[in-house]
């Protein structure tokens, strides 16, 4: 069973608007969360995260946003450029994070001109 | 700063033989994690070792699978014998102390069984 879960395969959005990915988790034991970007052929790098005693965390054009309640953060990035075409993975952990952390499977942004 | 080091960056091998992948995880880091990745099932984790110690190999899905970490700077991920559906990239990845939610990834082992 998914613990994280990105029910969006992909997304298109135009260029200069605002994209917005998003996440669930069943998990009530995660109390941190992550974003990674990952382009081809290329490994997943760390964009952005949020600690579950927050509920929005800014970072540039990068916001992630989380509702314990509902169990669901969003990553909105505006104005969204070219080089955000990728594919993004939502990463939670609990503890610490020593046990590593469980990701969803990926949404692939497509930014088109 | 070096980057988690991963090698072969590709590797196409027969069904039956043995496959060997590399890591040399970020210096001073103190966990390492092996992930592989793919369409179906996007990243899971395999193993990981909290100094240089296999903490759970839960996510290995069968005993052809095996990691070791003889040391702080290395660790394999082997494959015997590898059939084609261990066709996948293989994520190393470490963190250290202080940053233990952050993980660091490698570029990757892509690995085509045929």
């Amino acid at each position: 069973d998914q613990q994280v879960k990105q029910n969006s395969p992909s997304l298109s959005v135009q260029e200069g608007r605002i994209s917005i990915l998003n996440c669930d988790y069943t998990n009530s034991m995660f109390d941190y969360f992550l974003w990674y970007k990952k382009y081809p052929a290329e490994g997943p790098t760390f964009l952005i995260s949020i600690s579950s005693i927050k509920d929005k965390n800014e970072d540039g054009r990068f916001t992630v946003f989380l509702n314990k309640s509902a169990k669901h953060l969003s990553l909105h990035i505006v104005p969204s450029q070219p080089g955000d075409s990728a594919v993004y993975f939502c990463a939670a952990s609990w503890g610490g994070g020593a046990d590593g952390l469980t990701f969803g499977k990926g949404t692939h942004l497509i930014i088109q001109p | 700063d070096a980057g988690v080091i991963q090698s072969p960056r590709h590797e196409v091998t027969e069904m039956g033989q043995e496959v060997t992948l590399r890591c040399k995880p970020i210096s001073g880091h103190n966990s390492l994690f092996w992930y592989r990745q793919t369409m179906m099932r996007g990243l899971e984790l395999l193993i990981y070792f909290n100094n240089n110690v296999p903490i759970d190999d839960s996510g290995m899905p069968e005993d052809r699978f095996s990691a070791k970490m003889p040391n702080a700077s290395f660790s394999t991920l082997k494959i015997q014998p590898s059939e084609p559906r261990d066709s996948a990239v293989y994520f190393c990845a470490s963190s250290g102390t202080g940053n233990g939610n952050t993980i660091y990834f490698g570029e990757g082992s892509w690995l085509t069984v045929v």
